[in-house]
């Protein structure tokens, strides 16, 4: 079974404009989280989807947009973007809402803003 | 709100000798799900071993086992006889669930562990 897949892998972007990464999780996972890896925060949870909705939110600002799809493929935007937005994003997905089950994390698409 | 401590900022350790990564965390939480991912230089992050904090047995996954102190809040991952292939960011991560969510994975800092030959 293939797993997570990101793309693209790498952007390079200038500040101000926008971004849109994508997200195929795991044939048959539902749930697909975004994470975002910088050296100075670490890792930090972005937003969580299922069935199409929302259903969790970290702490970012309004840029950081995302969407899920039917298919359960998900995007993530960011707007006007900022040097601070650099980073490794990461996906996640797993097969639903339980707890007890475990995420398993895409490659990442690397962000370098300009 | 619930934090992960990885107090290890980096470890080194010889191939097959063995080494334990230290996490602590904080909640006010009874029920919870504990992690311990692997990063590999430029590759995805996978999981290496998952413990459920209602269980008292101490998980294990062939080489890497853990200590869960769950009074003492404490998580640390034990790696046997240590493989080259083994280097790599270690993070610990903790999630509880938010009901409607699967609750979002809380990250510790990362270990880093070189494994000399």
């Amino acid at each position: 079974k293939a797993g997570v897949t990101q793309t693209p892998r790498y952007l390079i972007k200038t500040r101000g404009q926008q971004v849109t990464l994508s997200c195929s999780p795991i044939s048959g996972h539902r749930s697909v989280s975004w994470y975002q890896q910088t050296p100075g925060q670490g890792l930090q949870f972005l937003f969580e989807y299922f069935s199409e909705t929302q259903r969790n939110k970290g702490n970012f600002p309004g840029r950081f947009s995302g969407r899920q799809f039917s298919n359960s493929r998900s995007e993530m935007n960011v707007s006007t973007l900022e040097l601070g937005d650099s980073a490794l994003y990461l996906c996640a997905s797993s097969l639903g809402l339980r707890n007890r089950e475990t995420q398993y994390f895409g490659p990442g698409t690397r962000l370098l803003v300009l | 709100a619930q934090t992960v401590t990885q107090s290890q900022p980096e470890m080194s350790v010889q191939e097959a000798e063995t080494v334990t990564l230290s996490c602590t965390y904080d909640t006010s939480e009874s029920d919870y799900y504990l992690f311990w991912y692997k990063q590999p230089p430029s590759r995805q992050m996978i999981l290496v071993i998952r413990q459920e904090a209602y269980k008292q047995q101490n998980a294990t996954e062939n080489r890497f086992s853990v200590n869960f102190q769950k009074a003492a809040k404490s998580f640390s991952l034990k790696i046997s006889d240590s493989q080259l292939g083994d280097a790599a960011m270690y993070f610990c991560a903790y999630r509880i669930d938010f009901g409607g969510s699967q609750g979002n994975l809380i990250f510790g800092k990362g270990t880093k562990l070189s494994v000399k030959p």
